[in-house]
């Protein structure tokens, strides 16, 4: 069953501590990005990948790392660096340039 | 740059009525515009999507979208609303040329249905 997985469903962590929020698909796709969203503001792309150990910085990236070892996995690392981390993140993926994303559920991270 | 404005934060309508949500875009060239709806705690689902061609598209659910070229606009058409329709909208542009496969979204708009 080919799709996006994202997990935790729910993350809680203390300020000042790293977290690590996963992201696997296996639809075969090269490109995958992370989102972050909160309230009245949309989308806010953090980081995006196209290829196997590359990847860029989007709009909001401070505060954010990422590494991409495996076409399957992009997971994204909230930094103690990171001054708001309390928001719904989604990862997406894409074919190519000319496609549409593809969504994962989220993952809803609650930093207190 | 691109960017992306969805004029009306909430919208409400009765069940059984038309429904219709405005996107404007703002992109140098030739635009990649999509739809996508998104549930309450849940990931976005693409509703429908315009590369090029034809500019009035159809997609799931029963929705569609116009793409007006001299109005900057793609805007989301649903005939009769049902109640499942309840959700968060939003519009998205990307960029039609190789090694820019960003989006842009807008900031959404919430959609209610009543009775």
């Amino acid at each position: 069953d080919g799709g996006i997985t994202q997990s935790p469903k729910y993350l809680f962590r203390k300020e000042g501590q790293n977290v690590t929020l996963s992201c696997e698909q296996n639809l075969n796709h090269d490109a995958m990005y992370w989102y972050r969203q909160d309230p009245g503001q949309g989308l806010r792309l953090i980081y995006y990948s196209q290829i196997v150990n590359d990847f860029q910085k989007g709009d909001i990236a401070e505060g954010y790392s990422v590494s991409r070892e495996k076409k399957e996995s992009f997971p994204l690392t909230v930094t103690s660096a990171q001054k708001n981390p309390t928001a719904f993140y989604l990862c997406a993926t894409t074919r190519g340039p000319r496609y549409e994303q593809y969504f994962g559920p989220g993952t809803r991270l609650t930093v207190t | 740059a691109q960017s992306v404005t969805q004029p009306d934060i909430h919208i409400t309508v009765s069940e059984g009525a038309s429904l219709e949500l405005r996107c404007n875009y703002s992109y140098g060239a030739t635009p990649y515009l999509f739809w996508y709806v998104q549930s309450p705690g849940q990931g976005l689902q693409l509703l429908l999507k315009y590369f090029s061609g034809d500019t009035l598209v159809q997609g799931i659910k029963g929705f569609e979208a116009e793409f007006k070229r001299s109005q900057s606009s793609f805007n989301l058409r649903k005939p009769s609303v049902h109640w499942s329709d309840a959700a968060e909208y939003f519009c998205a542009v990307g960029a039609a040329n190789f090694g820019n496969e960003k989006l842009t979204f807008g900031t959404g708009t919430r959609l209610t249905i009543i009775p």
